[in-house]
């Protein structure tokens, strides 16, 4: 079973909405991510936390911004969103940063944006 | 050549038979290597992880050639619950990043 948790599983929302995913592990990882996916392609980072700074950020759109309250919790706040935003947002976390450990993801929020 | 190349499939394969997967990748500094498996509007969960030539767990075996770079994952006796898309997945050296090759369907038939 994982234990990374995200809310809401799904989630339909306008473009002139302002909401929020969140996220939280309880494994006691440092690193943590968000991951974007369509369907029938791969997981695409978005965002990277480490230790509770945001350490990659992969040019994503201000209308997406994460926040690390603490080491276990990861949120991302959405404002004025597109269609072509809706998708499966991921949630992952591992043991550190820097060395090849293995993420382990959470259930996902599914995104409707209308 | 791409990253991280892996044939999409699909697979379709009969309950009880053997399959294998290959996963090529071009940064020959890669030191580790991950298979994972999706279903169908899941997330991905890690399957195995390869740190040296190779790793078996049960039913399933990875294995890594350095010199072609290239990495495998067999199935033994498969199973109807074996039926997920395989994602290989390679460790950027120095940081964070995960680069996911774009996954392999399977089916099994029963």
């Amino acid at each position: 079973d994982t234990e990374v948790t995200q809310t809401p599983k799904h989630l339909v929302m306008g473009m002139t909405n302002k909401k929020s995913l969140k996220c939280e592990q309880h494994m006691g990882h440092r690193a943590m991510y968000w991951y974007k996916q369509k369907a029938k392609k791969p997981p695409e980072l978005m965002f990277v936390y480490s230790y509770e700074k945001l350490s990659i950020n992969e040019s994503v759109p201000s209308r997406f911004s994460p926040e690390c309250p603490n080491s276990s919790l990861l949120n991302l706040h959405l404002h004025a969103l597109q269609p072509e935003d809706s998708a499966l947002y991921l949630c992952a976390s591992s043991q550190d940063e820097g060395a090849p450990y293995e993420q382990y993801f959470g259930p996902g929020t599914r995104l409707t944006v209308t | 050549r791409k990253e991280v190349e892996q044939d999409p499939g699909p697979f379709n394969v009969p309950e009880g038979a053997t399959v294998a997967f290959n996963c090529t990748y071009s940064n020959s500094a890669s030191q580790s290597f991950f298979w994972y498996r999706q279903d169908c509007r899941k997330e991905p969960k890690l399957l195995m992880s390869v740190y040296s030539s190779g790793n078996e767990d049960g039913r399933f075996t990875a294995q890594l050639n350095r010199a072609s770079q290239y990495i495998s994952l067999l199935i033994r006796d498969s199973k109807l619950s074996d039926s997920a898309t395989y994602l290989c997945v390679v460790p950027n050296f120095g940081n964070e990043k995960l680069t996911f090759g774009t996954g392999t369907r399977l089916t099994i038939i029963p």
